[in-house]
């Protein structure tokens, strides 16, 4: 079975400064994909970044990077220079490919503070 | 770019009533939607595999005579919500790929807000 988990329920950080939101995954699959998902009070989920397992390099969009530890089944998302509209409750998700079904984890709640 | 449009937002019913909720994809084809549930405060929990011309398939524990699921068109899937109660309150969600390979990326609809009272 596939599960994944984030440790964090709530965290909070200042303007403009970085945080950083942990996810650890378990799969027996040697290819998926791992995910970070926003969702604003409105609800939608708004894919952060996302980060093939086959590949070694950390992804990045803008200010958004992750930590992508494979042997240690760890897909850590860093935010720097945060923003007030980042926040959000933030999900890391697993999936067996890009456009499958996904597991999410129980997610973060984010809140930036002014 | 690909939207995937769903609707209603928001729906009230009473209880012992049915109610239908729809998944469309803008400009794009889906062979498959995903339907997942979200409680207050609480991850997404996958419920259904939609996929059109064929039978859904359930993840365990869902009631698939209670939760039904017709894919009836390439770019429609509707969830059926019948003999609702006020424990089927919640938030439902769909996705679909947009395209068929293995890196096709995956758009999720705004979202319903079920309330059964």
């Amino acid at each position: 079975a596939q599960t994944v988990t984030q440790s964090q329920p709530e965290m909070s950080v200042q303007e403009a400064e970085t945080v950083t939101l942990s996810c650890t995954y378990d799969t027996s699959e040697s290819n998926y994909y791992l995910f970070w998902y926003k969702q604003p009070p409105s609800r939608q989920m708004i894919l952060v970044i996302r980060q093939e397992a086959y590949k070694q390099q950390n992804a990045t969009e803008n200010r958004f990077s992750v930590n992508f530890q494979k042997a240690a089944k760890s897909f850590s998302l860093k935010i720097s220079d945060s923003q007030l509209g980042d926040t959000a409750m933030y999900f890391c998700a697993l999936g067996q490919g890009g456009s499958e079904k996904l597991v999410f984890g129980k997610g973060t709640k984010l809140t930036v503070n002014p | 770019g690909a939207v995937v449009s769903q609707h209603p937002s928001r729906v009230i019913c009473k209880s012992g009533t049915s109610v239908k909720i729809e998944c469309r994809s803008l400009d794009f084809q889906a062979t498959t939607m995903f339907w997942y549930r979200q409680f207050p405060k609480q991850s997404l929990m996958l419920m259904a595999t939609s996929n059109e011309g064929s039978k859904a398939t359930y993840e365990q524990g869902v009631e698939k005579d209670k939760f039904l699921i017709n894919h009836a068109s390439l770019t429609l899937s509707t969830l059926t919500v019948t003999s609702a109660h006020p424990e089927d309150s919640s938030f439902y969600i769909c996705s679909a790929p947009e395209g068929s390979s293995y890196n096709s990326p995956l758009h999720f609809g705004n979202g319903t807000r079920l309330t059964v009272t």
